[in-house]
């Protein structure tokens, strides 16, 4: 199953953008890239997902780079509500797998 | 509710006891999972049903756990002889089935003490 990279922690102000950076080296061509948060005390929720081309949802964007093996959610502009762990996960394409990995843990400094 | 229900919230028992954790999935779903998490890590997957039948049961660590869903809707996650290592928030989430995006509801997770 392939795996994902992203940074432990990330910081950021306010109103700022943020870019949350995700690793995926051994993705293959079926697989789809996931988002998802998880805010204290809650259960993960579905952010935004894309398979090659740049996604833009209500919540955030999604970069996928060319070769696939990397790829960025943007939040435009953070509130402290965007305080979260953000999960990068990818996707067989018979969907019946997501395996989540320790995630980023971003802070929204006011 | 319009979403994924988990009773109880929390569970306390002691060592050895046998815990049921249920989940109500949203009405319509055929895709349900679950998942373990422990402080301060990801969410590990257990097991995955399509309808009534578990479609992949891998992720169960072993044969304390079982998991049923008898009628397709909900499901009830059965732990045998609780050890203090099972302690954790036990996540559930659905989906609609083939076809679709994906996506995941989950619910807010039941967490289990085993003293």
């Amino acid at each position: 199953d392939a795996k994902t990279t992203q940074p432990n922690s990330m910081e950021s102000n306010e109103e700022e953008p943020v870019h949350l950076p995700c690793n995926h080296s051994t993705i293959s061509g079926t697989d789809y890239i996931h988002w998802y948060r998880q805010l204290p005390s809650q259960g993960p929720e579905y952010v935004i997902h894309g398979l090659t081309s740049n996604v833009n949802n209500r919540m955030a964007s999604l970069a996928i780079a060319e070769d696939r093996k990397s790829s960025t959610l943007i939040l435009h502009r953070a509130t402290l509500r965007d305080a979260a762990v953000y999960y990068c996960i990818l996707r067989e394409d018979n969907f019946n797998k997501f395996y989540f990995g320790s995630g980023t843990k971003l802070n929204v400094k006011p | 509710g319009a979403g994924v229900s988990q009773t109880p919230s929390n569970k306390v028992t002691e060592k050895g006891k046998y815990v049921e954790l249920r989940c109500d999935p949203i009405s319509g779903h055929t895709a349900l999972y679950w998942y373990r998490q422990s402080l301060g890590q990801g969410p590990e997957f257990l097991i995955y049903f399509q309808g009534t039948g578990a479609a992949d049961d891998s992720g169960l660590p072993n044969d304390r756990f079982f998991a049923v869903r008898p009628e397709g809707s909900v499901s009830t996650l059965k732990i045998q002889r609780t050890e203090r290592g099972d302690s954790a928030v036990y996540l559930c989430a659905s989906n609609p089935g083939q076809g679709n995006t994906g996506e995941l509801f989950f619910g807010e997770g039941s967490r289990l003490t085993v003293l």
